[in-house]
């Protein structure tokens, strides 16, 4: 099992650019997590799937931020535009049967914004 | 809204000498999950408890889940160097909520 993929391992960006962040779970996972992680704030989750359906995304910090999940292989977190402030690594994760179980993480995208 | 702590937020120690973590939520957790990243690294899945009061050893590692499930903590005996890494508990609140700790990081000093 190649374990969940996110590409690209490394963004940088200028400020007002559009990113966009790529995940594929694990192979038959139901549940697909999106989290930044900063020195400051820490590793917060941004928004969670299931059944490729969005649950809660109150960790979302603005309009600039968008997540969809076409299918249950693919998920894309999209900022529009980007800011200095996004600047973070982002963390895909996927787990199975329920939001308590274990969670598999991506290696995550360090995403810089200039 | 709901938040984990976690103290200390940093810890050095002598390879050897023993280390704790703890985990404090302001709400009643459905259950604790205990996570190492290593630096540079990502989140690598250590444990889940679900009942009050529960303790699990993984060698030198135990975990403990408190009776009231707002709180945790993660013991280390014998600190090595390979324990080097950023603890984070993590756990499911009311509702939809899933919430990580601030994490402790911990260096380990030959």
């Amino acid at each position: 099992d190649a374990g969940v993929i996110q590409s690209p391992r490394h963004e940088v960006t200028e400020m007002g650019q559009e990113v966009t962040l790529r995940c594929k779970p694990i192979s038959g996972h139901d549940y697909l997590f999106w989290y930044r992680q900063t020195m400051m704030r820490g590793l917060e989750l941004l928004i969670y799937f299931n059944n490729n359906v969005p649950i809660d995304d109150s960790g979302m910090p603005e309009d600039r931020f968008s997540a969809k999940m076409p299918n249950a292989s693919f998920s894309t977190l999209k900022i529009q535009p980007s800011e200095p402030r996004d600047s973070a690594v982002y963390f895909c994760a996927s787990s199975l049967a329920a939001l308590y179980n274990e969670q598999f993480f991506g290696p995550g995208t360090r995403l810089t914004v200039l | 809204g709901q938040q984990v702590m976690q103290i200390p937020q940093y810890q050095h120690v002598q390879e050897g000498e023993d280390f704790t973590t703890y985990c404090n939520s302001s709400t009643t957790l459905s259950n604790i999950q205990w996570y190492k990243q290593r630096p540079g690294g990502h989140p690598v899945f250590l444990i889940q408890l679900v009942k009050s009061g529960e303790v699990k050893k993984q060698k030198r590692l135990t975990f403990q889940f408190g009776e009231a499930k707002k709180n945790s903590s993660l013991h280390i005996t014998a600190t090595q160097t390979t324990d080097v890494g950023t603890y984070f508990c993590a756990g499911k609140g009311t509702g939809n909520q899933f919430y990580f700790g601030t994490g402790t990081s911990l260096t380990v000093i030959p």
